[in-house]
């Protein structure tokens, strides 16, 4: 079965620090990973995506994620964080090639930057 | 262009009634998926929509139920409420069945009481 596992309730990280949320998977064929980004009271916004291709992932607001197999791995990373980067985080999955399209998705992770 | 909307805001009910919620999909987009976000957890996903058909379905018993309109927007009904369907309730829209990013409306927050 699938699922998504994100190990820490909370981290919390100085300003200009850098900052790994965790995040592992189990899927049962290829995964397609993806990272969202929740502030109070709206809703969650995309940060980033793996398919395919190289293991490291760019994505919005200086946000990286490195995808690695062995491990069944896919931690969000930022080299300095601002306060502003404080908010709640998830991570999804959703197994390819089963033709089913929903999302699975991790607890969540308060990512919390302090000044 | 306008994001994903939902609506209403908050909704407050009691046990035993029934309520719908509202979502209007991100311009272009044409399929709808609707989650349950319990506080402090992270969304389970309930069903999506595409071409007016319920194509997946998550593990969420029969009291809940939805349409898509011709237009793409959507409705999530849901009947005889109970206390635990106190939540958040997500929509998202995408650009077909297979496409990989979702676009999240900021959800509509259901209380009963």
């Amino acid at each position: 079965a699938q699922s998504v596992a994100q190990p820490e309730d909370q981290v919390n990280v100085a300003e200009g620090n850098p900052l790994t949320v965790k995040c592992t998977y189990s899927v049962s064929g290829n995964p397609y990973l993806f990272w969202y980004v929740q502030y109070p009271n709206r809703g969650l916004q995309f940060l980033l995506k793996y398919i395919t291709g190289d293991n490291l992932v760019k994505g919005s607001y200086g946000f990286e994620a490195e995808f690695n197999k062995s491990q069944t791995s896919f931690h969000l990373k930022k080299p300095s964080a601002l306060v502003s980067d404080s908010a709640l985080y998830f991570c999804a999955v959703r197994d390819l090639p089963h033709s089913n399209y929903q999302l699975i998705w991790g607890a969540g992770t308060k990512l919390i930057i302090k000044p | 262009d306008a994001g994903v909307t939902q609506s209403p805001t908050h909704l407050i009910k009691t046990r035993g009634q029934q309520v719908t919620l509202r979502c209007s999909p991100k311009s272009g987009h044409d399929t709808v998926s609707w989650y349950q976000q319990a506080l402090g957890q992270g969304p389970q996903f309930i069903f999506q929509y595409y071409e007016e058909e319920e194509r997946q379905r998550g593990n969420f018993p029969d009291r809940f139920s939805g349409h898509q309109f011709p237009n793409y927007s959507s409705e999530l009904n849901v009947n005889a409420l109970l206390l635990g369907d106190s939540a958040l309730y997500l929509c998202a829209s995408s650009l077909g069945l297979a496409d990989n990013e979702q676009f999240f409306g900021p959800g509509t927050r259901l209380t009963v009481l």
